[in-house]
């Protein structure tokens, strides 16, 4: 079984739509991060938790919100999608902040 | 504002070649370095680089740092169509709040032909 699971793994909706990417892991880590990537521009970071009670915005928030239900859950939440949210997202984890282990990724296209 | 600038951004080469791909960068508050292979799928972790000067091999793969000159190099000697892949650098800082934060740069998509 994987350690970091997402769900959906790919999703298509309509620009103004309300979204909800979730995300759990199995590794008992208390860190965990979204990411997004685009064609050219790498992994950037949406936002992080180092653990429940902790949230953190990292350099592209805007336009996204997240919640961590638990330890083991970090959900992001785009509360109305625009077209330039079209993107791969990715999950992760750490229990140290060096190395980290991804998810398998969520395609979002925004129509 | 913290950067991490790998180069080339795209590198093809054939079976058999060494390659050599770059990552500099300019970050308040250095912690580490590090480098990611992405295939179809999530990244996987390689190196974790913290030292000038010590390098890090894992089979064919081969990394080191230059903390004074701020880059640093990942090498793939004998290169394998399965070598194909975006190649991501990511530096970990510190935040001035002392929280912990990574900045990735736009990746090196290698291309291995047969």
């Amino acid at each position: 079984d994987a350690d970091v699971t997402q769900t959906p793994r790919n999703r298509i909706t309509k620009t103004g739509k309300r979204i909800m990417l979730e995300c759990s892991q199995t590794k008992g880590h208390d860190r965990m991060y979204w990411y997004r990537q685009d064609p050219g521009l790498g992994l950037r970071l949406i936002y992080y938790s180092f653990d429940v009670k902790d949230i953190n915005k990292g350099e592209i928030s805007d336009g996204y919100s997240v919640s961590r239900q638990a330890q083991a859950k970090f959900s992001l939440s785009l509360e109305s999608a625009i077209p330039n949210q079209t993107a791969l997202y990715f999950c992760a984890t750490s229990d140290s902040y060096n190395e980290q282990f991804f998810g398998p990724g969520t395609r979002l296209t925004v129509l | 504002e913290d950067k991490v600038v790998q180069s080339p951004l795209s590198l093809v080469v054939h079976e058999g070649d060494t390659v050599t791909l770059n990552c500099s960068y300019e970050v308040t508050n250095f912690r580490s370095l590090l480098w990611y292979k992405q295939e179809k799928k999530a990244p996987t972790f390689l190196f974790m680089l913290t030292s000038s000067g010590i390098e890090k091999k894992s089979g064919r793969l081969s990394s080191i740092l230059d903390k004074k000159e701020l880059f640093s190099i990942l090498n793939i000697t004998a290169t394998q169509t399965g070598d194909s892949a975006v190649y991501l650098c990511a530096v970990e800082l510190l935040t001035q709040g002392g929280s912990e934060k990574l900045v990735f740069g736009k990746g090196t998509k290698l291309t291995v032909n047969p």
